[in-house]
């Protein structure tokens, strides 16, 4: 099974519409990333959580929110998508225990349209 | 500000070397990660550098000069499935959040 899940995989909705997705894991970690991708671009921060109280805004969180329920879960609300979110979505977590560096792994991704 | 460049597009050959370079402006430095990403899939950790020199793992390399801002990923023996895009991203911060560059995209070729 994969330690990092993301429901749904693929999301077709309309302009103004409220969608959300979300993200699971198993690993442990306490720490969790999301971020979208966009053709010939890379990773953007939208936002990240380094524990269930702690919330913090990223590069491009405008028109984003989200939600730590738990450890385990990490979720991302477009509150009235617009058509320039239509990108690909990772969740992604981490953890610094270990001593190791911190680095992070990526959930499958979301590929969202907005029409 | 904050700023990761690479290639966008390499071309080598099956069995050949290719070497994929970076380089970053980055306000602090906490480490350097290479990341492999086929299309449409999720991206996989490659190797992390956080002190200057070459970290070796079978057929991939990865080499960082903090003095130049520079790294660069080196894959040896190149096969077909190497074909994906390598994306290099800095931590800056020591907070964990990655910085990336826009990735190169790398074809194999027979």
């Amino acid at each position: 099974d994969a330690d990092v899940t993301q429901t749904p995989r693929n999301r077709i909705t309309k302009t103004g519409k409220r969608i959300m997705l979300e993200c699971s894991q198993t690993k442990g970690h306490d720490r969790m990333y999301w971020y979208r991708q966009d053709p010939g671009l890379g990773l953007q921060l939208i936002y990240y959580s380094f524990d269930v109280k702690d919330i913090n805004k990223g590069e491009i969180s405008d028109g984003y929110s989200v939600s730590r329920q738990a450890q385990a879960k990490f979720s991302l609300s477009l509150e009235s998508a617009i058509p320039n979110q239509t990108a690909l979505y990772f969740c992604a977590t981490s953890d610094l225990r270990g001593g190791g560096p911190d680095t992070q792994y990526f959930g499958p991704g979301t590929r969202l349209t907005v029409l | 500000g904050q700023n990761i460049d690479q290639p966008t597009e390499m071309t080598a050959t099956e069995g050949a070397i290719v070497q994929i370079n970076c380089t970053y402006q980055t306000s602090g430095f906490n480490g350097l990660f290479w990341y492999q990403q086929h299309a449409g899939e999720a991206p996989t950790f490659l190797s992390y550098n956080v002190l200057d020199g070459l970290e070796e793992k079978g057929r991939f390399s990865s080499f960082l000069s903090r003095s130049k801002g520079y790294s660069y990923l080196l894959l040896k023996e190149l096969q077909m499935k190497d074909s994906a895009s390598y994306l290099c991203a800095v931590d800056g911060s020591n907070t964990g959040k990655l910085i990336f560059g826009q990735g190169t995209t790398l074809q194999v070729k027979p």
